[in-house]
């Protein structure tokens, strides 16, 4: 069944090391987003994309990298996790233009030691 | 920094009550949406309110927006335990990102 899903579920990775969290989805979508969730601050954007080669910053954008060759796969490296890494990321997709209902994925929890 | 703040940030009421949670924003809008959260689950689209208009429906949901006031209400009628959930706002100023509040938590009791 189409839908956006994301790998791993849960991670587990210790501080300096580099991690990347794999998020797909099979709408064809032109947009899709990287949101980190911790308590007290709700939902922040990482990082988003208009379509394939085109990302840009959101609003806490240090530390992460994307990048997005193909329409339907958007990963995210943090290239040397470090503690306040650690949280809940989604990734999010729309269809972009005039439609702005974003679907969200089940989340990756990660936490660094 | 957040655009939307949600109020109450908890809220439980017995099944059967309604349900009633606010956001309030800073700039001006396109739009506006509320999704949902379960525990341990991604968030869900519940619906979307332009920002020309001042109410809209869907189920039992009711949503209104005040843009002088910058401020959105989302009403959830003759609430169930599976309305258990967070809840939250977000906006969009422009250029296709979401802005989301920190949400409301609400608890439906049996």
């Amino acid at each position: 069944d189409a839908g956006i899903t994301q790998s791993p579920r849960y991670k587990i990775t210790e501080t300096g090391r580099q991690v990347t969290l794999m998020c797909h989805q099979t709408w064809s979508h032109s947009y899709m987003f990287w949101y980190r969730q911790d308590l007290g601050h709700g939902l922040r954007l990482i990082y988003y994309s208009a379509a394939a080669d085109i990302t840009d910053k959101g609003e806490v954008p240090d530390g992460y990298v994307v990048s997005r060759s193909k329409t339907e796969n958007f990963p995210l490296t943090l290239e040397s996790a470090t503690r306040s890494q650690t949280s809940v990321y989604f990734c999010a997709s729309h269809r972009g233009l005039t439609s702005y209902e974003q679907y969200f994925g089940p989340g990756t929890r990660l936490t660094v030691t | 920094s957040q655009q939307g703040e949600e109020d109450p940030q908890a809220l439980s009421i017995q099944e059967g009550e309604n349900a009633t949670m606010n956001c309030s924003y800073k700039t001006s809008i396109n739009n506006l949406q509320w999704y949902r959260q379960n525990s341990g689950r991604g968030l869900v689209h519940l619906i979307l309110i332009r920002s020309n208009e001042r109410e809209k429906h869907s189920g039992r949901l009711r949503v209104t927006l005040d843009t002088s006031k910058k401020s959105s209400s989302l009403l959830i009628t003759a609430s169930r335990a599976a309305d258990t959930a967070s809840y939250f706002c977000a906006t969009l100023p422009g250029a296709q990102k979401l802005v989301f509040g920190q949400g409301t938590r609400l608890t439906i009791n049996p």
